[in-house]
């Protein structure tokens, strides 16, 4: 059964730091386009940042510059290093794992997602 | 940004009720649609891709449909467990979700 479980949410303080890490089962990471989404309270999903099976990432505006995704493929594990955090930043973040669709056309939607880990910036 | 706009924003239904959702896109995404259920505590669940195409181990009461610009997603007879949030989301150009539609009992 293929399945990812986040960790690392915490309580922290404007402009600190936290890393959350998201473990897979049953599928390689590396191997896999891999993404974080969030839900901030009271809000809906929003894409936060999205990790190829190259390598290459891509942000949210919002977070460009701040956060850093990478994997850990002897550990299969994906992580995301959240620096320079602010308020807006708080809310439940959800690992997931992208499949491609059927067909010539490559295009990639979340099809094995976490529970997430509560990420909350505050003094 | 390409921005999806799903209506309502909440849904009153009752048991055994049909219900529909929508979700338009500010453009073009031509099918590139998911569909997924989210409640409380729990991962998101995907219940339809390419705009229509249901997830294996998805009931089919779930369908989806459209194409372009505008989207629905229908429940045939809603069922105890379908109580949650659903979202659209497009795959076109980078990922970008629907603000949900709520699903509450009536």
């Amino acid at each position: 059964e293929m399945q990812v479980v986040e960790s690392g949410g915490g309580l922290v303080q404007p402009g600190g730091s936290l890393r959350l890490s998201c473990a897979a089962s049953g599928f390689s990471v590396s191997s896999n386009y891999m993404t974080w989404v969030r839900q901030a309270p009271g809000r809906g999903l929003e894409w936060v940042s999205v990790i190829y099976s190259g390598g290459t990432t891509y942000y949210t505006d919002s977070v460009e510059g701040r956060f850093t995704i990478s994997r850990d493929t002897s550990r299969n594990i994906l992580y995301l290093q959240m620096n320079s955090l602010r308020a807006e930043d708080t809310a439940v973040y959800f690992c997931a794992r992208d499949r491609s669709s059927p067909g010539p056309f490559k295009y990639f939607y979340m099809d094995v997602w976490g529970r997430g880990t509560t990420v909350t910036v505050s003094s | 940004d390409i921005q999806m706009t799903q209506s309502p924003s909440t849904l009153s239904a009752s048991v055994g009720d049909r219900v529909t959702i929508t979700c338009r896109a500010r453009e073009s995404i031509n099918n590139w649609l998911a569909w997924y259920q989210h409640k409380p505590g729990k991962a998101p669940q995907l219940l339809i891709f390419e705009a229509s195409t249901l997830e294996s181990g998805v009931p089919s009461r779930f369908s989806g449909s459209g194409s372009g610009t505008e989207f629905t997603l229908t429940i045939s007879s809603l069922q105890p467990d379908d109580f949650a949030t659903y979202y659209c989301q497009q795959y076109y150009s980078y990922w970008t979700f629907g603000q949900g539609t709520k699903v509450e009992i009536k």
